[in-house]
Order: C-alpha cells, then sequence, then structure tokens
C-alpha cells in the first residue's frame, strides 16, 4: 500500500512570499489532516477534511493559511504571506474515517522562513 | 536528517532493558488514545492505540496502560533495540471535538 505522499520535502523563502505544499492521501481514506510541527513540539492539527469538506479549522491562521481539497482526494496548503513563525515541517496525514482510527502520516516538508 | 524535538524531555535506556515512556492527558473527556513513534526526518509512525473503555492493550513489544483516574497513559517497550531511538508522542482525541491532540513527546535514547 503507498504511503502518503508529500511535496516538496523542503522549502526556503523569505518572510512575506507565499509557498504552497501538496498531499496525496492513501488511496480511500475520507479523511485529510494538515498538521504544524515546530522544532521541539508535537503536531498541531491546522485544518482536517472529511472528503472535501473541512471538520475543523479552528487553529488555522486564516488570515494568511488556506488549504483545499476540492476533488475529496489530494490537498494544498497555502501560506501567503509567510512570517518567520512559520518555520515548521508541516505534516500531512489521512484515515479511512476519522479520528477513531489510525491515521498516516507523510514525511513532512520542513519550510524555513528567513 | 534534521533532528525532531531538541529540547525534549529525554529517557536513555540500556539495550535489552524495557522502556516506560509516560504521558499525562489533558481531558478526562477523551475517549481514544494513541502512541506514535517519530524517527529523525520521518512523520510520526502509529505504535498502537487503546480506547477509554480499556485499561491495558499489549502488541508486538509495546504495551500500553491507560488509567483514567489520573489521566496518565504509559508506553512500556520490552527488551528496547537500537531501532527503538526516537521521539515518542501521545495523542488523545477529544470526544465530540473529533481533534487528534499530540503532547510534547519523549525522545528514547538507546545505550549499548
Amino acid at each position: 500500500e503507498a504511503g502518503v505522499a508529500q511535496s516538496p520535502r523542503y522549502k526556503i523563502i523569505e518572510k512575506r512570499q507565499s509557498v504552497a505544499f501538496w498531499c496525496n492521501p492513501i488511496s480511500g481514506h475520507a479523511t485529510l489532516y494538515w498538521y504544524q510541527q515546530i522544532l521541539g513540539q508535537g503536531p498541531k492539527l491546522l485544518i482536517q477534511f472529511q472528503n472535501n469538506g473541512v471538520v475543523d479549522d479552528s487553529q488555522l491562521p486564516k488570515d494568511r493559511f488556506s488549504a483545499e481539497r476540492l476533488k475529496g482526494v489530494d490537498s494544498t496548503l497555502k501560506i501567503q504571506p509567510a512570517k518567520l513563525e512559520d518555520s515548521a515541517v508541516y505534516l500531512c496525514a489521512s484515515s479511512l474515517a476519522g479520528v477513531n482510527t489510525e491515521a498516516f502520516f507523510g514525511q513532512g516538508t520542513r519550510l524555513t522562513v528567513v | 536528517g534534521e533532528s525532531v524535538g531538541l529540547h525534549l524531555p529525554t529517557l536513555s535506556v540500556q539495550e535489552g532493558d524495557n522502556s516506560i515512556i509516560n504521558c499525562a492527558y489533558s481531558n478526562s473527556a477523551s475517549d481514544y488514545f494513541i502512541w506514535y513513534k517519530q524517527e529523525s526526518g520521518k512523520g510520526p509512525q502509529f505504535i498502537i492505540d487503546i480506547r477509554s473503555n480499556m485499561d491495558k492493550r499489549q502488541g508486538q513489544r509495546v504495551t500500553v496502560l491507560l488509567n483514567k483516574t489520573v489521566k496518565h497513559l504509559s508506553l512500556q517497550i520490552a527488551a528496547t533495540q537500537p531501532g527503538d531511538s526516537a521521539v515518542y508522542f501521545c495523542a488523545e482525541n477529544l470526544q465530540g471535538a473529533q481533534k487528534l491532540v499530540f503532547g510534547q513527546g519523549t525522545r528514547l535514547t538507546i545505550n549499548p
């Protein structure tokens, strides 16, 4: 079974620039998550999709972050404009049906904002 | 790859010994708990889960214990091996919110 695919693996941008991350979940997984992991901390949920609908985006900084999952499969997470404190690893995960089932994580995208 | 969690609590054990990693969770209404293992440069990997109607669950070389009275979760790893070196996170599902919340994590290092 193919895992969760994310790209790019690494990205370095200057503050105030924009950046986008892409995620392809495991085939058939209805639930998709984006997490932000700052160095030294546990992952923090940014947004959760069920198919192409948003279940939870309460911790997404909506003034600069946006995410979409138009066809209920792939997803993109965008930051515009980026700030220094956005430097983190952005993890995508997917599960068959919600948080009470095992979530599989991708390798993440490491973002450095300079 | 770059290490995840440079300032995490650390547990050092001798190879072959048993490891016990502890976690205090925040919400008494949480009904589902997961332990994840995260190696350097990789995403978290599922180890074992437990639901709130259970006190103990065993897997291959791992056991999770849940004490709901004191909101405490532990992960026991038997006969610790070098490949067990990683950061371990507990995560809880906030019942009703359907949101998985991760703890800070513990770095496990293995001494030869």
